[in-house]
């Protein structure tokens, strides 16, 4: 089955600093999605990608779609306290049918932020 | 605002006694899914409903069981807990059939932690 390989596990930044972060897959993926997830709380939706090369904002947040379509990249500019949780990639897990929608998720990258 | 509710937020319960989560939706979507996730690990599918069809993964345990009596309401139903399985156990919830890109972006509830004692 697709397996999704993220990296850094983990990185210890200081504020004001960018940060990036990549998920790739054993298989080609259409959509990618990325994910965070606040101590004891559940995933929210950061950003969603849907074709090869796209590159997606979402306030300080930008997101691209790799050209091979088996990677894809999260990046976070001028890094603040409250970016700190887990970042989880995530694509589609299965080939339609009944498995149309669901999800399979990279490890995650903790991310901590230094004052 | 519409959502994603799970209650409770955290249920202890001990070895071998039958527990119950619940989860609700405001977002009127088709298909709701339950995941567990453990500690410093991504969340891992159990099952998911599409509508009333109940599609269950292949290495999710017999011990759980889920319920969906209607479009809003699902539970996840764990017959006989170990220690194992012990965890945060996330509800999502996505529409499938409309626009093709809405059918992967899942909306998370925030979860329920399970301590068995």
């Amino acid at each position: 089955g697709q397996q999704l390989n993220q990296s850094p596990q983990s990185m210890f930044i200081q504020e004001g600093e960018d940060v990036s972060m990549n998920c790739t897959s054993s298989s080609i993926f259409n959509t990618w999605l990325w994910y965070k997830q606040d101590p004891g709380e559940g995933p929210v939706l950061l950003i969603a990608l849907y074709k090869a090369g796209e590159l997606t904002s979402n306030g300080r947040l930008t997101a691209q779609f790799g050209i091979t379509r088996k990677d894809s990249f999260l990046n976070i500019s001028a890094s603040i306290p409250s970016d700190v949780g887990i970042y989880f990639c995530a694509g589609p897990l299965g080939a339609g049918g009944t498995s149309y929608g669901k999800l399979t998720f990279g490890q995650g990258t903790i991310l901590t932020v230094h004052p | 605002d519409a959502m994603v509710i799970q209650n409770p937020r955290y249920q202890v319960t001990q070895f071998g006694k039958p527990v119950t989560l619940s989860c609700s939706q405001t977002l009127n979507h088709n298909v709701m899914y339950w995941y567990q996730q453990k500690s410093s690990q991504a969340p891992k599918l159990l099952f998911h409903y599409y509508d009333k069809d109940f599609n269950n993964e292949a290495d999710t345990p017999d011990n759980f069981q889920s319920r969906r009596p209607n479009t809003s309401f699902c539970f996840l139903d764990i017959r006989s807990p170990g220690l194992g399985d012990a965890a945060m156990y996330l509800c999502a919830t996505s529409r499938v059939g409309g626009k093709t890109r809405e059918a992967y972006e899942q909306y998370f509830g925030p979860g329920t932690r399970l301590t068995v004692t």
